[in-house]
């Protein structure tokens, strides 16, 4: 099947940095990816979706200044968790869709987010 | 109202029994779309099955069969032989098909139950 490759898997930073999280579709060309967030023991909730070359559309009550979102290519797209809080941490995972797989929505691997 | 609904947190089955893993939905729309995850604890989110609306026939994917009964909207999941590789996580999933063919195939998700394998 088609691959999602999600990076990093863990990242640990510092309170008030930034990180960036890549997710790129490896055989396919994703018109839409979407960015989950999970708490522990919980299920995963919809963040934002990004379709190529247009700006994210965010779920109520996430803030896009917080966590931006650029979908620069068919293949790319990025979350950045800006001025990032210990509030932040949690596993972020992308996954990607095309107009034709609408029988299977494509995940990355997750990235365990940790701001100490 | 919740969208997907996983009445069971956890469940426990003995090695090589079948389980049932129960997922209820509610929607509207004449067309959408039924998924099965399983999410081990190293996180990442591995797709088992789907059956769409319009399926008459259930689905099944080597080991995992999906009941679908559209009247009652469930999609329960069952394991047969289950093996200790099966302990994990595993989500319903539901996705509404566009009208227009466009928009998002963005999917809703159940709570999740904890499936473990006993040896």
């Amino acid at each position: 099947g088609a691959v999602v490759s999600q990076h990093p898997s863990r990242v640990i930073c510092k309170s008030g940095t930034s990180v960036k999280i890549e997710c790129r579709s490896l055989d396919f060309q994703a018109t839409t990816m979407f960015w989950y967030r999970q708490f522990p023991k919980q299920s995963l909730m919809l963040m934002a979706t990004s379709n190529e070359g247009s700006k994210a559309t965010y779920e109520q009550g996430v803030e896009k200044d917080k966590f931006l979102i650029n979908h620069a290519s068919l293949t790319l797209s990025t979350l950045t968790v800006t001025s990032a809080h210990p509030e932040d941490s949690s596993f972020y995972i992308c996954s990607a869709a095309t107009q034709e797989s609408n029988t299977e929505a494509f995940f990355g691997q997750g990235t365990r987010l940790t701001v100490v | 109202a919740q969208k997907i609904t996983q009445t069971q947190p956890g469940m426990f089955v003995q090695e090589k029994e079948a389980v049932t893993l129960d997922c209820t939905y509610d929607t509207s729309d004449p067309s959408y779309g039924l998924f099965w995850y399983k999410q081990p604890s190293s996180g990442e989110m591995i797709f088992l099955i789907y059956q769409g609306s319009y399926d008459q026939q259930n689905a099944t994917e080597g080991r995992y069969s999906l009941n679908f009964q559209k009247a009652r909207k469930s999609a329960n999941l069952v394991i047969s032989a289950s093996q200790l590789g099966d302990s994990a996580m595993y989500f319903c999933a539901m996705r509404e098909l566009p009208h227009s063919g466009a928009g998002s195939y963005q999917l809703t998700f159940g709570k999740g139950t904890k499936l473990s394998v006993i040896p």
